[in-house]
């Protein structure tokens, strides 16, 4: 079974709005990260925030914040005013226990200008 | 600077030969992972290692072997059990197997011929 699941192949959001990406997640854990990754056209992969299962508080990092909903076993991202270099994949991906960590399919971000 | 190298950056190889690619990191990590991307889709586990002289099979093990004799290397080992090896390999690393994000290298695609 897909321990991470994001629901969204492609996504489009106009140029300085808001857009949330969703994660669902599957782990008989109590203690697990949950992290957001960006990955340009270029390959590279670029961390973007982390949530542990124990922080009560959602994690934010400048303009990226994560919707932390443990009971329904969410972790969305959002992101704030959207930029054209904001157009990449992101990944949601989350670290077990016993350190095994699993991505989701991704989401394609397309910034409309 | 600190980072993960991995090479070769391109390689091609033609069908049934085994392949070995470098991963080298030298921020004093404990945990390294290998993944598998196919085009458009999200990564998936070989292997990962949480320490030296320890590694453990992902979700996608099968046709793949590593080996972890020193902290700094974790090199994979595409062989020619894998039946369908054309693909882009990122290899990353973290401080320990359960605390921080992953830190990627840059990639190595592999073309099989």
């Amino acid at each position: 079974a897909q321990k991470i699941t994001q629901t969204q192949p492609g996504m489009f959001v106009q140029e300085k709005e808001a857009v949330t990406l969703d994660c669902t997640y599957d782990t008989s854990d109590q203690s697990y990260g949950l992290f957001w990754y960006k990955q340009p056209s270029s390959g590279e992969m670029i961390f973007l925030i982390y949530q542990g299962s124990y922080d009560e508080q959602n994690a934010t990092e400048g303009r990226y914040s994560l919707n932390f909903q443990k009971a329904r076993k969410s972790a969305n991202l959002v992101i704030s005013a959207s930029q054209l270099g904001d157009s990449a994949m992101y990944f949601c991906a989350m670290r077990e226990q016993a350190g095994k960590s699993t991505f989701g399919d991704g989401t394609t971000l397309t910034v409309k200008p | 600077d600190g980072g993960i190298t991995q090479s070769p950056k391109y390689l091609f190889r033609k069908e049934g030969q085994n392949v070995t690619l470098s991963c080298e990191q030298n921020l004093n990590h404990d945990a390294m992972y290998w993944y598998r991307q196919d085009p458009g889709q999200g990564l998936r586990l070989i292997y990962y290692s949480q320490i030296v002289n320890d590694f453990q099979k992902g979700d996608i093990a099968e046709g793949y072997s590593v080996s972890r004799e020193k902290k700094e290397s974790f090199p994979l080992t595409v062989t020619s059990a894998q039946k369908n090896p054309t693909a882009f390999y990122l290899c990353a690393s973290r401080w320990r197997a359960n605390t921080g994000e992953l830190f990627f290298g840059e990639g190595s695609r592999l073309t099989v011929l």
